[in-house]
């Protein structure tokens, strides 16, 4: 079975730091990965997603993700935050099993401090 | 535009009564997907379809119902039965092309529902 899990559920940097948001994902098959952002009241938007080519997965808005399977995790990062990268964001994770479902982390909120 | 249009977005319920959520796309997308978001916990399956006429249970179905008459639409009914119904609802469509499901969702605006 699939799950994902996001540590932490809340994180706060400074505008200009380093974002890092992580998550570690469990799947029997070869995984598809993404991350989504939703902004309050909204429905969720595409980051990025990884889907077996390069594990380097770059993304909108300057994010960018990095697949490890020994470690089994696609953490998402940015180099300097933005004031407007405050949102919820969600790691999910898919298969070609089960009926295409997807699954979800439980997020986690980012706030930025100016 | 294409796009996945659900309404109403908010909806106040009083306790007892069924409501239906509507959910519509015009993006040709053959598999829909129904999503309950608590605080704190994520995105949770409802219910899922692949093709018309076929759907099926996702993680928390007990207390929801569907159907899946037209591949553009694919409305929620929230019964009586479900015990704490007060929620964000998100659906949602993918693509399934040569049966992969690399295909990212496409989610609507959402609809809150608040049982009073």
């Amino acid at each position: 079975a699939q799950s994902v899990t996001q540590l932490g559920s809340h994180v706060s940097v400074s505008e200009g730091a380093l974002v890092l948001l992580r998550c570690n994902y469990s799947s029997s098959v070869p995984p598809y990965l993404f991350w989504y952002v939703q902004y309050p009241n909204q429905g969720l938007q595409l980051l990025l997603k990884y889907t077996s080519a390069a594990t380097l997965v770059k993304g909108i808005n300057g994010f960018e993700a990095e697949f490890k399977k020994s470690e089994t995790s696609f953490h998402l990062t940015k180099p300097s935050a933005h004031m407007s990268d405050a949102a919820e964001y969600f790691c999910a994770v898919s298969d070609d099993t089960g009926g295409f479902k997807t699954i979800f982390g439980a997020g986690t909120r980012l706030f930025v401090k100016a | 535009d294409g796009g996945i249009t659900q309404s109403p977005k908010y909806l106040f319920r009083k306790e007892g009564q069924n409501v239906t959520l509507s959910c519509e796309q015009n993006l040709n997308h053959d598999a829909m997907y129904w999503y309950r978001q608590d605080p704190g916990q994520g995105l949770r399956l409802i219910y899922y379809s692949q093709i018309v006429n076929d759907f099926q249970k996702g993680d928390i179905a007990e207390g929801y119902s569907v159907s899946r008459e037209k591949k553009e639409s694919f409305p929620l009914t929230v019964t009586s039965a479900q015990k704490n119904p007060t929620a964000f609802y998100l659906c949602a469509s993918r693509a399934i092309a040569g049966g992969s499901g690399t295909g990212e969702l496409f989610f609507g605006e959402g609809s809150r529902l608040t049982v009073l």
